[in-house]
């Protein structure tokens, strides 16, 4: 399978734990990109590198949260002293953005539940 | 603030039926705009996009209508099919940040046989 691939696809932590997140990109994509889904809302932007700058954070990222792309390939996404609000799907997508671009590829997503 | 309006919020079509989603933007310096089809616990997938070069762009059942003055852009589709029922969601991006998109609320689609 050469798509976006998310591990683990779920999470359930109890409130204050430490969680990470892992999503490996589409192999010749440079840009990947973060973002949150809650139900029944569309996803949010978190954060976005191109290569292994992060070029972008949202609002919405607070200082609990820290992604890294090192080397611009694999990403992580860390969320430190969890709570019950950060409960929700975590999307990572990558493209290729240069003298073309392609579409944005979604993975499937990594549900965090916590308890 | 939500950037990108989607309406309506859930629609049940019978079989054959088209489905019309809208969307409004604020942003004029919004340049591309995508429709995603996501599954439940499937990550979201490309269904058809838009530049607003175009007023109007089909790809099988699949159509964009595109309206730059009014800000609106719709998704019908045609000849709707069970295999259709999924959330759409409508997004816009600026090709500066291009993969950075402002979602809509989503609309789930149910097309009943």
């Amino acid at each position: 399978d050469t798509g976006v691939s998310q591990d683990p696809r779920h999470k359930i932590t109890k409130r204050g734990q430490n969680v990470t997140f892992r999503c490996d990109p589409i192999s010749e994509h440079n840009r990947l990109y973060w973002y949150r889904q809650t139900l029944g809302q569309g996803p949010e932007f978190l954060t976005y590198f191109q290569n292994e700058a992060q070029l972008e954070k949202s609002r919405l990222l607070s200082d609990r949260f820290s992604a890294e792309r090192p080397k611009g390939s694999f990403s992580t996404l860390e969320i430190q002293r969890t709570e019950q609000g950060d409960s929700a799907m975590y999307l990572c997508a990558s493209s290729y953005r240069g003298y073309m671009n392609t579409e944005a590829f979604f993975g499937q997503g990594t549900r965090l539940t916590v308890v | 603030q939500q950037q990108v309006k989607q309406s309506p919020q859930s629609l049940i079509v019978q079989k054959g039926g088209i489905s019309i989603i809208n969307c409004a933007y604020e942003n004029t310096a919004f340049d591309y705009f995508p429709w995603y089809q996501q599954f439940p616990g499937k990550g979201p997938a490309l269904l058809i996009a838009i530049r607003p070069d175009v007023s109007e762009k089909k790809e099988g059942r699949f159509t964009i209508s595109f309206n730059k003055s009014a800000k609106q852009f719709s998704l019908h589709i045609m000849d709707s099919q069970p295999g259709d029922s999924a959330t759409y969601f409508c997004a816009a991006s600026e090709t500066d940040s291009w993969g950075k998109f402002q979602f809509g609320a989503g609309t789930q689609v149910v097309v009943t046989p």
